[in-house]
C-alpha cells in the first residue's frame, strides 16, 4: 500500500464548528486530491493540489477549503460544519501523468450532528 | 466536463457465474479509463485501467475490461467470480492530456453468494 495517513479515522462534530481533516503522503507525489463518498453518488472531487501551494476546486467544492504548504501534507477544513457535509472523506495522490492510478487513503468518517 | 454511468446499482450472482458491469461515460475526446474495487471496509484500490493501445485490458484477479470508442463503453467482465469479488466497483474517467482528477460513477454493488 502508498505511504498515506488520513486523521483523524473518525469524527463526530456539530453543526457550525470548523473541522480539519489530514492528509499525509510518504510518496513524494505531486496531486493530492480530496473526494468525498456518498450512497448514491458514488465518489466526489472537493479540491485537488498539483504542487505546493497549487490547489483547484472540484465538482463538490462549496463549504470546504484546502491548503497545501508542504508536498506531504493536504488539509481539508470545513470553516462552518453542515450535516450535508457528514460524509466518508478520502484522500488520494498519484504522479504526474494524468493516466496514472491514484492511491487512496483508508478514509475519515465524518458525522457533523 | 466528463461524466460516468454505471446503470447496475447492485448486482447479487453465484459463485462460478460470469460477471459484465456496465460504465458509459460521456466526453467528445480521447479519454483515460479505470475500473476501481472497494472491498467492504477497505479503501479503494485500482482494477484496471485504459489509455491506449488494446483496447481490451486485462487487470488483477481476472478482471478484464474492453473499451468500445463507438459506445463510450468500459463494461467490466469476469468469467467466473467468487464469493471474495463481492466488493462496490466503480467507473471512472478523465480526459486524456487534461488535468489528472478523475469523475467517478455511483458505483456497482456486487455480492456473490456462495
Amino acid at each position: 500500500d502508498a505511504g498515506i495517513t488520513q486523521s483523524p479515522r473518525h469524527k463526530v462534530t456539530e453543526t457550525g464548528t470548523p473541522v480539519t481533516l489530514r492528509c499525509h503522503q510518504t510518496e513524494n507525489h505531486r496531486y493530492m486530491y480530496w473526494y468525498r463518498q456518498d450512497p448514491g453518488h458514488g465518489l466526489r472531487l472537493i479540491h485537488y493540489s498539483y504542487g505546493v501551494k497549487d490547489t483547484d476546486k472540484g465538482e463538490v467544492s462549496d463549504g470546504y477549503s484546502v491548503s497545501r504548504s508542504k508536498t506531504e501534507d493536504f488539509l481539508l477544513t470545513l470553516e462552518s460544519a453542515t450535516s450535508s457535509q457528514t460524509s466518508v472523506y478520502f484522500c488520494a495522490i498519484s504522479g504526474s501523468g494524468n493516466n496514472e492510478k491514484l492511491f487512496f487513503g483508508s478514509g475519515t468518517q465524518l458525522s457533523v450532528l | 466536463a466528463q461524466s460516468v454511468s454505471q446503470h447496475n446499482h447492485h448486482v447479487i450472482l453465484s459463485e462460478a457465474a460470469s460477471l459484465e458491469l456496465g460504465c458509459n461515460y460521456s466526453y467528445g475526446g480521447t479519454v483515460n479509463l479505470f475500473w476501481y474495487v472497494q472491498y467492504p471496509g477497505q479503501h479503494l484500490q485500482l482494477l484496471l485501467k485504459y489509455f491506449s493501445g488494446d483496447p481490451l485490458v486485462k487487470g488483477i484477479k481476472g478482471f478484464e475490461a474492453e473499451f468500445i470508442k463507438s459506445k463510450f463503453s468500459f463494461n467490466l467482465r469476469k468469467p467466473s467470480v467468487q464469493w471474495s469479488d463481492t466488493a462496490e466497483y466503480f467507473c471512472a474517467v478523465n480526459a486524456a492530456g487534461g488535468a489528472n482528477n478523475l469523475f467517478f460513477g455511483t458505483g456497482t454493488r456486487l455480492t456473490v453468494i456462495p
